[in-house]
């Protein structure tokens, strides 16, 4: 089966850092570009980042920049998201997605930054 | 970055009803704009992409279009599955930007 699966979210300390994974199956994973899409509790989507087939090239949104770094492991299958400094406002459900059209989606991992 | 504003932001109609949302970029997009259903509590899924290119799957009464930087959504026969909210995103440029969302609803 054709899946994105996320894990890692939970409550965590302003000032805290996580580390979201993203397991990739039923599909060649090297050959896709991977995004992370967030959405705040009640709100809209918000894309977070980006990275190449061959993790030559990142993209971050400016609310992120700096504080998040995101990753992958072609030989895992796997996608990754470090978030450091962590604030209020990136309490969100964390998105896993595939290539440019987002046309895969996993079912989300929740990240609740608070005190 | 690219802006885009969807309208309208919720919407009532009856089983059967015609239903159209828009989406207007700030910017040329050429055709890189998706559409995305998104239930409660589910992770959005893609219905179209490339404005009117209509996902393997997904039930023709959905259709997509655009005209220059302004893209229009369109249920042809609303049914009660239809309830959820949907959003435009366009991927021409990074950061890749979504519409506000509108909240479909059955009268």
């Amino acid at each position: 089966e054709v899946q994105l699966v996320e894990s890692g979210g939970g409550l965590v300390k302003p000032g805290g850092s996580l580390r979201l994974s993203c397991a990739a199956s039923g599909f060649t994973f090297s050959s896709y570009t991977m995004n992370w899409v967030r959405q705040a509790p009640g709100k809209g989507l918000e894309w977070v980042s980006s990275i190449s087939r061959g993790s030559n090239h990142k993209y971050y949104a400016e609310s992120v920049k700096d504080r998040f770094t995101i990753s992958r492991d072609n030989s895992k299958n796997s996608l990754y998201l470090q978030m450091n400094s962590l604030r209020a406002e990136d309490t969100a459900v964390y998105y896993c997605t595939r290539d440019r059209l987002l046309d895969l989606w996993g079912q989300g991992t929740l990240v609740t930054v608070s005190s | 970055d690219i802006q885009m504003t969807q309208s309208p932001s919720s919407l009532s109609a009856s089983v059967g009803d015609r239903v159209s949302i828009t989406c207007q970029a700030s910017q040329d997009i050429a055709n890189y704009l998706n559409w995305y259903q998104q239930k409660p509590g589910k992770a959005p899924k893609l219905l179209i992409f490339d404005a009117s290119n209509l996902e393997p799957g997904v039930p023709s009464r959905f259709s997509g279009s655009e005209s220059g930087t302004h893209f229009t959504f369109t249920i042809s026969s609303l049914q009660p599955e239809d309830i959820a909210t949907y959003y435009c995103q366009q991927y021409a440029n990074l950061p890749y930007t979504f519409g506000q969302g509108t909240k479909l609803e059955i009268k």
